[in-house]
């Protein structure tokens, strides 16, 4: 069975740490998102990756960035945490061969700024 | 740009109730759309793809339908069960296909036993 798995279901920070969100898939697919949801706002798309070593900003990277060292992996980087960076941050993957199969996510990271 | 619209943004039906789900996008310049399912506190998950050239698909009691030309897609929800409380989303993958879905808000549905 396909897989995105997330390295943390709930993750508690301190303002002003650094903070590594991490994204595992099992499928092989080429591209990656990282996504925030936030209720009122729905999801949002903060960076994607169409390859390893490639990272394009999506519609709110302003406070964050990534790293995409191996095909597999997907990390999201917090440089300096900030209390409105509260959010459930969701991970995704899909197959840039075969645009006909769906987008898969994991589980979810609810993260909490104090 | 691209924008998804689902209304209502929750619902309520009783059990046993068949209902629509409503999705309107307002570029048809799509390469396919797909309805996710999301229960509270997890990631999404894909119930339904449809291709652009494709009217509907089907999947056990759930329906989706697309109408590109007019920018609207619908899931048919088949004799409803409290299972099925959760929030559906509809995305669209816009021309030329590889590139980022675009997500409705989504509709937070609830089936009363």
């Amino acid at each position: 069975d396909v897989k995105v798995t997330q390295s943390s279901r709930y993750l508690v920070k301190r303002t002003g740490e650094k903070v590594f969100l991490e994204c595992v898939q099992d499928m092989d697919h080429e591209n990656m998102f990282w996504y925030r949801q936030d209720p009122g706002l729905g999801l949002r798309l903060i960076y994607f990756s169409y390859d390893v070593k490639m990272k394009e900003k999506g519609d709110i990277p302003e406070g964050y960035s990534v790293s995409r060292e191996k095909k597999e992996r997907f990390s999201l980087i917090l440089e300096s945490a900030s209390t409105n960076q509260t959010s459930m941050y969701l991970c995704a993957s899909s197959s840039q061969q075969d645009l006909y199969q769906p987008q898969h996510f994991g589980d979810g990271t609810r993260l909490s700024i104090l | 740009k691209q924008e998804v619209t689902q209304i209502p943004a929750a619902l309520s039906v009783p059990e046993g109730e068949n209902l629509v789900l409503n999705c309107s996008f307002t570029d048809s310049a799509i390469y396919n759309l797909q309805w996710f399912r999301q229960d509270p506190g997890k990631g999404l998950t894909s119930l339904l793809l449809i291709q652009s050239s494709q009217r509907e698909q089907t999947s056990g009691r759930l329906n989706a339908s697309l109408d590109k030309s007019s920018g609207r897609s619908t899931l048919y929800i088949a004799a409803s069960q409290p299972g099925d409380s959760a929030t559906y989303l509809c995305a669209v993958r816009p021309f030329p296909g590889n590139t980022p879905l675009v997500f409705g808000k989504g509709t937070r549905l609830s089936v009363i036993a």
